[in-house]
């Protein structure tokens, strides 16, 4: 399995800020790499696809980068809907696997 | 709009086999052109892939490969998943979830989960 490390682990932040999560990979993933939001008691909801490329319907505020092992997600002017957990996931190997999640809650 | 739906027992015994059924709505089961895949959240915990069917074949988790199989009933829409020998830390919320291969897979559409308790 490919290990996937994400970065930190929970965040406290405020309406309108710009966050920062982090996942890095155990191996290069070229760009085989999707974000996920989770709200709790709901099911995960894909918001970018392929290091970078935006989900239908999923607002520009959300952006994907990196390659290789680094990856990020960054959402600019946090609105109350982003408070969430989000995931990542690699889908490089037929044995895909998710990172350990980076919840975001309101300061 | 493709909609998934789990169902099946909320409390199966630790040695016993769990049996899941997604349905599917909204579209057609087919295995040429989507994963069709399962993956759990255990309380309070994060989310763990458990496996895949594609045209390929199907593919687990190597953590749980000796324990589950996924297959598809395209005359009923629908797909499932069997995990045997459970034991209590297979208590879980279980996804059935799409998986599309627009430049590479990602899970576009899922279920809204079911929780199944593995107790005595």
């Amino acid at each position: 399995d490919i290990q996937m490390t994400q970065s930190p682990s929970s965040l406290s932040a405020s309406v309108g800020d710009t966050v920062t999560l982090s996942c890095r990979a155990g191996q290069i993933l070229n760009s085989f790499l999707n974000w996920y939001q989770q709200k709790p008691g709901k099911a995960p909801k894909l918001l970018i696809y392929a290091a970078s490329t935006l989900q239908d319907g999923v607002p520009s505020r959300f952006r994907g980068s990196g390659s290789e092992t680094d990856f990020t997600l960054t959402i600019t002017n946090l609105q109350p809907e982003d408070f969430a957990s989000y995931y990542c996931q690699q889908t490089y190997t037929d044995s895909w696997t998710f990172g350990q999640g980076t919840k975001v809650d309101m300061k | 709009q493709v909609q998934l739906q789990e169902s099946g027992p909320g409390l199966v015994k630790p040695s016993e086999t769990l049996s899941l059924t997604c349905a599917v709505s909204g579209g057609s089961v087919n295995i040429n052109y989507f994963y069709w895949g399962w993956v759990r959240q255990p309380p309070g915990k994060g989310l763990q892939w458990i496996g895949s069917i594609y045209y390929t074949g199907t593919t687990y988790s190597p953590s749980l490969k000796s324990r589950v199989s996924i297959s598809v009933d395209t005359s009923k829409n629908q797909f499932s998943l069997k995990l045997t020998s459970v034991a209590a830390a297979d208590t879980a919320v279980y996804f059935c979830a799409r998986g599309r291969t627009r430049e590479i897979p990602h899970l576009d559409h899922w279920g809204l989960g079911t929780l199944v308790t593995v107790s005595s």
